[in-house]
C-alpha cells in the first residue's frame, strides 16, 4: 500500500526567508509521481509542483522546488523568500501508475508566515 | 493550463434533501475524475474514481447508493448525495487528469454542503 506522511502539523516561516516542508512516502511500485498541492482557507486545491520517480533532475517552478532524495523516499518542498501569501495548507501527494492514477495525500502542514 | 469547473461552490440545505455537484473539465477530455471528501482541518480522502462510460469505483466504507456518481460525458460527472444528513455536511472537490500517465491532476474549486 501507498503511504504520504508529512510530520510538521504546522510551520512558522519570516517573510522573505526559505522554508522547507517534509513529506516521506512508502511504495513498492517504481512508477510513481509525487506532487505538491496548495489549499488556502478557500478551499481550492492549486498545484504547485511535480516529481517523476524516473526524473533525473529535481523539479522546480518559481519559488518553488522540490528536494528529491529517492533512496531515503522523501519529497520535500522548498519555499524560497516567503511572502504573506504564501499563509495556507500544503499538501504533499503521491500518485502510482498502477492504482489508476488516484492521489493519496498527507495530513498537510500549515503554514503562517510572518511578517 | 487545465481548468476543472466545480459548481455550486455552497450548498445549505434541510436533512433529507438530495444535493447534486457537477464537475467539468472545461477545455480537456477526461476519462477519469476524482471525488474527494474533506472535514475540516483533516486531508482529502478520495471517495470514488468516476469512469466516463462506467461504472463508478468506490473506495472501501464509502455507500454507493448514498454517493451516486455519474460520468456521461468526457467532460462531466456529478455526484449526488441522497437523503443528505447532517453528517454528510463537509468540503466535496473533484479532480481531473487529460493523460494516461503520471502527471498533475486539477481539482475544482469544492463544494461546501451544509445539511440543517
Amino acid at each position: 500500500a501507498q503511504k504520504i506522511t508529512q510530520t510538521q502539523p504546522g510551520m512558522f516561516v519570516q517573510e522573505k526567508e526559505a522554508v522547507t516542508l517534509d513529506c516521506t512516502y512508502d511504495t513498492s511500485d517504481p512508477s510513481y509521481g509525487l506532487f505538491w498541492y496548495k489549499q488556502p482557507s478557500s478551499g481550492e486545491m492549486i498545484f504547485l509542483i511535480y516529481q517523476g520517480s524516473y526524473d533525473q533532475q529535481n523539479a522546480t517552478e518559481g519559488r518553488y522546488s522540490l528536494n528529491f532524495q529517492k533512496a531515503r523516499k522523501s519529497a520535500n518542498l522548498v519555499i524560497s523568500a516567503s511572502q504573506l501569501g504564501d499563509s495556507a495548507m500544503y499538501f504533499c501527494a503521491m500518485e502510482f501508475k498502477g492504482g489508476g492514477n488516484k492521489l493519496t495525500f498527507g495530513t498537510g502542514t500549515q503554514l503562517k508566515v510572518e511578517l | 493550463g487545465a481548468v476543472v469547473s466545480q459548481h455550486p461552490s455552497r450548498v445549505i440545505c434541510k436533512s433529507g434533501t438530495s444535493v447534486k455537484i457537477e464537475c467539468r473539465s472545461l477545455d480537456f477530455q477526461a476519462t477519469t475524475m476524482f471525488w474527494y471528501r474533506q472535514f475540516p482541518k483533516q486531508s482529502l480522502m478520495l471517495m470514488a474514481t468516476s469512469n466516463e462510460g462506467s461504472k463508478a469505483t468506490y473506495e472501501q466504507g464509502v455507500e454507493k447508493d448514498k454517493f451516486l456518481i455519474n460520468h456521461a460525458s468526457l467532460t462531466l460527472s456529478t455526484l449526488t448525495v441522497t437523503s443528505a444528513h447532517p453528517e454528510d455536511s463537509s468540503f466535496y472537490i473533484c479532480s481531473a487528469g487529460a493523460r494516461d500517465g503520471l502527471g498533475p491532476q486539477h481539482f475544482g474549486d469544492g463544494t461546501r454542503l451544509s445539511i440543517l
